[in-house]
């Protein structure tokens, strides 16, 4: 089975910063016969389900403001928010959907400073 | 409006048995592969289950043989039928929909509470 690891666990960050979030998975989730990487992100505000934000790494989903960014590939993913707002403080997630069993990581909390 | 709806949560005794149910409206269900991801209280995310389009069927290790999940198109409705419940499977659990038959999930439900204890 894949196993997804985050960092930071946390982060704290003032309002129209730059926020950073890794993911790294056990082994590669890119498919060489697509040139994809099967990784995405979501958003979770407390007491709400998960939102999706990207797909395929990089792939923004439809409506999520674009200060919101994915990259990597292979094993090492990053997720930015350029420009963080107040609106989005939540939770993160990665989550590999390359095989199954798919696995979602830990989750990295993000407050403002 | 993508609209996905759970229920069937409550509290049960260890060993007791459940059936989840989501009701879906505003897209066409048989469409779509269909999933269910359970978060324990103060924890992450946890893939349960998946069925695609055509009725395949595939499940969590932590599930399998217990869980079983299905659907029906003509009523728009996903359903996790749940025996022989554990502690451990406390948890919110949520549809969600499959955009691409991907295994990624691009709505999600509210979620609906199961409680395990005696």
């Amino acid at each position: 089975d894949i196993v997804m690891t985050q960092s930071p666990d946390s982060l704290s960050v003032s309002l129209g910063e730059r926020v950073t979030i890794n993911c790294k998975s056990s082994q590669s989730v890119f498919y060489s016969s697509n040139n994809k990487n099967y990784l995405a992100w979501y958003q979770q505000k407390s007491g709400q389900p998960p939102t999706l934000l990207i797909y395929w790494a990089s792939t923004r989903e439809s409506g999520v403001p674009d200060r919101f960014s994915g990259s990597g590939s292979e094993t090492d993913f990053t997720l930015t928010i350029s420009s963080l707002q107040a609106e989005d403080v939540a939770v993160y997630y990665c989550q590999q959907h390359y095989t199954s069993p798919v696995s979602f990581g830990p989750g990295t909390r993000v407050e403002i400073k | 409006e993508v609209q996905l709806l759970e229920s069937g949560g409550g509290l049960v005794q260890p060993g007791g048995s459940l059936r989840l149910s989501c009701a879906a409206s505003g897209f066409t269900f048989g469409g779509y592969a269909m999933t269910w991801v359970r978060q324990a209280p103060g924890r992450g995310l946890e893939w349960v289950s998946s069925i695609t389009r055509g009725g395949d069927t595939s499940y969590g290790d932590s599930v399998k043989g217990r869980f079983t999940i299905s659907r029906d198109n003509s009523k728009y409705m996903l359903y996790l039928q749940i025996n022989n419940l554990r502690a451990e499977d406390t948890a919110v659990y949520y549809c969600a929909r499959d955009p691409n038959g991907d295994f990624y999930f691009d709505n999600w439900g509210q979620g609906t509470l199961v409680t395990v204890s005696a």
